[in-house]
């Protein structure tokens, strides 16, 4: 079974960083590429950024690119996403997800919430 | 960016009827369109990808059709767990850009 856990959320000021974590199992991890997708508060899905599964090719929305870095280690089994320069429009969920056939995402994790204000 | 575009943003329908939602793209997607379902406090679930092939659990009361710029959601006799937000996406290329939203209601 596909578990997908995240951590790392929090309240964060505004200018400040973050560093969310997913957790994976279930898989070959190292097979496939992984995602972030956020959702602000009553709002729809965004998707944020990508990453093969070797980690040699990354991807990124414009909104976030060059403030947030998605990184891997398939020793682990952990996808990570380094968010800096944090402003207030950056508060939302932000799920971690799987895609086996890219860029189609096939599982979700449940989220992690991160509040960008003073 | 490929604009994905929902309708009707709220649909109201009684249990044990017919739902159809709509999703049109900017531009030509070919059949790399997903519908995905969320329920309150849960994260997203894949229902159809590929247009209309459900994904893995999925009832067989779920059906996708369209291709190119023009997609529906068709959920035959609506159940009760049916009722949630329903978003479609296209993976075709990046960014793949969700569509707002359709949130289906109980009448």
């Amino acid at each position: 079974e596909v578990q997908l856990l995240e951590s790392g959320g929090g309240l964060i000021q505004p200018g400040g960083s973050l560093r969310l974590s997913c957790a994976a199992s279930g898989f070959s991890f190292s097979s496939y590429a992984m995602s972030w997708v956020r959702q602000a508060p009553g709002k729809g899905l965004e998707w944020v950024s990508a990453i093969s599964g070797s980690g040699g090719g990354t991807y990124y929305a414009d909104s976030v690119k060059g403030r947030f870095t998605i990184s891997r280690d398939n020793s682990k089994n952990t996808v990570y996403l380094q968010m800096n320069s944090l402003r207030a429009e950056d508060t939302a969920v932000y799920y971690c997800a799987l895609m086996i056939t890219f860029p189609l995402i096939d599982y979700w994790g449940q989220g992690t919430l991160v509040t960008v204000s003073s | 960016e490929i604009v994905m575009t929902q309708s009707p943003a709220t649909l109201s329908v009684s249990p044990g009827e017919r739902a159809t939602l709509s999703c049109r793209a900017s531009q030509s997607v070919s059949s790399n369109l997903a519908w995905y379902q969320q329920k309150p406090g849960q994260a997203p679930r894949l229902v159809i990808y590929g247009a209309s092939t459900r994904a893995t659990g999925i009832p067989a009361r779920f059906s996708g059709s369209g291709s190119g710029t023009e997609f529906t959601l068709t959920i035959s006799s609506l159940q009760s767990e049916d009722f949630a937000v329903y978003y479609c996406q296209h993976y075709h290329n990046l960014p793949p850009s969700f569509g707002q939203g359709t949130r289906l209601e109980i009448k």
